[in-house]
Order: structure tokens, then sequence, then C-alpha cells
């Protein structure tokens, strides 16, 4: 059955560095979401792509974040200069249509020392 | 702004035991509904997904419900197992782009 895909599973990296997560969505699906799970927390919106483009983005997803779809699999998310407070599991969702089934990745855990 | 509230926070059964969990949202302008299970470190998976336009789906022991004008959505367990135990999310999409907002989930213990 095929499967949303994220690398790396756990990240660890300094304040201020940047960080590339990466995802493999579903081939046929066209719509990607990010979203993060802040220990203890509510998943939480991040931003959502759809034909090469950001379509929405939450207050969140301020200027050290950007997202790319760099080829016909992968989708990206880059934390330019990391805060301790980025610390959390990051989740790649995917969807064949706007208000389809979404699919979730297993998480990249981000902690940043 | 939509808000999402799952009750209760947790709930530990006996095995066998037939069970409900609850969520609520706040505006009812919804396009659908998703149920999610979450063990613990891991990822999301999908259990159930009920567009605005329906009233219940069901899948093996579970059945969910959607009442939208009230903001009210159950998952209903049946025959409930320790394999089930995990935290059980709900998540409603609203706005443009598909997004899902989600309740701080329901943590279920099935006890052997």
């Amino acid at each position: 059955e095929p499967e949303v895909t994220q690398t790396p599973s756990h990240q660890v990296t300094q304040m201020g560095q940047e960080v590339i997560l990466r995802c493999v969505p579903i081939s046929n699906h066209l719509y990607f979401y990010w979203y993060r799970q802040i220990l203890g927390q509510k998943v939480e919106f991040l931003v959502s792509f759809y034909n090469n483009e950001i379509s929405e983005k939450s207050e969140i997803f301020d200027d050290q974040f950007s997202v790319e779809r760099p080829d016909g699999s992968n989708f990206t998310l880059k934390i330019r200069s990391t805060k301790l407070e980025d610390s959390a599991m990051y989740f790649c969702a995917s969807t064949t249509r706007t208000f389809g089934e979404q699919y979730f990745g297993p998480g990249t855990r981000l902690t940043v020392t | 702004k939509q808000e999402v509230t799952q009750i209760p926070a947790a709930l530990s059964v006996p095995e066998g035991e037939n069970l409900v969990l609850n969520c609520s949202f706040t505006d009812s302008a919804i396009y659908n509904l998703q149920w999610f299970r979450q063990d613990p470190g891991k990822g999301l998976t999908s259990l159930l997904l009920i567009q605005s336009s329906q009233r219940e789906q069901t899948s093996g022991r579970l059945n969910a419900s959607l009442d939208k004008s009230s903001g009210r959505s159950t998952l209903y367990i049946a025959a409930s197992q320790p394999g089930d135990s995990a935290t059980y999310l709900c998540a409603v999409s609203s706005g443009n782009t598909g997004k899902l907002i989600f309740g701080q989930g329901t943590t279920l213990q099935v006890k052997p």
C-alpha cells in the first residue's frame, strides 16, 4: 500500500542552523501539507502546497520557513535559522484533492539545542 | 476561528467494552472531519473520513458520526481490544485549502 515517507526520522541541530526536512508524498497525490506537533500539544497546520505554490500558510510559517517541491517526488520544508521553540515533530501529509482524506508520514522529530 | 475540542482527554476501559469518543468544533462550516489514531512517538494513521454531507462512516469495529449543525462528532469503538490503546485525534477541514484543524486527542487505554 502506498505511503508517505519522511527523512530523517530524527534530526538534532544547534540553534541558528538550517535544517531541511524531506517528504515523499504518495505518487498520484497533488496536495501537500506540513504540520507540526510540539510535545504534549495539538497538531498544528503550517502550510499547504498545490501546483508548485503555497496555497495557505499559518501564522507560525514565518520568513524562516520555506517549502519546495524540487522534483516530481520530493517535498521539503526548510527552516533557515532554527530556534529552540522549533523543536517538535514535523509531519508531512498528502491527498488527491483539496478536501480528500489526508495521509500522514511517520514524522521527523526535530530537536534544537 | 475554528476550535476543536475532544472529551475525555483520557479513558481507561477493560477489554471488550464498547466506548465513545467525543469531538466538538465551534464553526459548523466544515468540508469534512477525519479521525486519526496516533501511537506514542509515531505518525497519524487515518481511520475514517466523513464528508460534511454524510451522517456516518463505518470501518470494521469503528463507527463515526457527524452532526454538523451542532458541531459534534463521535467515534464509537465496539468490543475494544488492548491493541486499540492509542491516542485518537479528531480533525476538521475548513477554509479553502483543505488544512486540518486538530483537537488535542483522547488517550485510550484498553486493559486486558
